[in-house]
């Protein structure tokens, strides 16, 4: 049980380059989650899939695109990298369902620079 | 237009003592708040949380405590051991509309427990 797993671990990209961040859960939740951290700054929503089949924008979505690709699999993809998007990215998930007590679990980050 | 802030980048406490993080909120609509703990070049692990209908949470040598009036939540850690060293995110959870759930992050308080 890997629990939620993302590829690469580091990434540095030029000005102008497209790439796409995977990401994994092997704990059949429902709802998954993209954030980003910038140094000084708490973790900031970017995308979210509530369950499969559905997506919607976080407060900070400018620039990304996702794919809910199936239960498992949540793909972030930047078309056209810039310097300000510079940031550890974290994914996340959790049951849902409408559980009160709802948790969400992180996986170990993408480091990403761009030049 | 920060609603969660943790207002110490820092604290420094002697092993064996008690260990006080803060977090204050600004939107009454919050259900849950939850604290994580992260280490460098780790994802965000879940600590524990609590009900906006509750006052205390206890879970081992972690407490966490609700003033719903003064908006303010704040960790206990007792007795705190140098693995407690780490940073520490306060969470507010609020409904997405779309489903699944929204956390809003403060910016970490990075706690050190000397020897």
């Amino acid at each position: 049980n890997a629990g939620v797993t993302q590829t690469p671990k580091f990434q540095v990209l030029k000005t102008g380059q497209s790439m796409t961040l995977q990401c994994a859960q092997d704990m059949n939740h429902n709802s998954m989650y993209w954030y980003r951290q910038d140094p000084g700054m708490g973790l900031r929503l970017i995308y979210y899939s509530a369950s499969e089949g559905t997506t919607d924008k976080g407060e900070v979505p400018n620039g990304y695109n996702v794919s809910r690709l199936n239960k498992r699999e949540f793909s972030l993809r930047l078309e056209s990298a810039a310097p300000s998007q510079t940031s550890v990215y974290f994914c996340a998930s959790s049951v849902w369902g409408g559980a009160s007590t709802d948790t969400q679990y992180f996986g170990p980050g993408t480091r990403l620079t761009v030049l | 237009d920060q609603q969660v802030k943790q207002n110490s980048p820092s604290l420094s406490v002697q092993e064996g003592r008690i260990s006080i993080l803060n977090c204050d909120y600004t939107n009454s609509m919050f259900d849950y708040f939850l604290w994580y703990k992260k280490y460098p070049a780790e994802g965000p692990t879940f600590l524990i949380s609590i009900s906006s209908i509750k006052d205390k949470n206890e879970d081992g040598r972690f407490t966490v405590f609700l003033n719903k009036s003064a908006k303010h939540l704040s960790l206990h850690i007792v007795p705190s051991q140098p693995g407690d060293s780490a940073v520490y995110f306060c969470a507010a959870r609020g409904i997405l509309t779309g489903g699944g759930n929204k956390l809003t992050f403060g910016t970490g308080t990075q706690l050190k427990v000397e020897l």
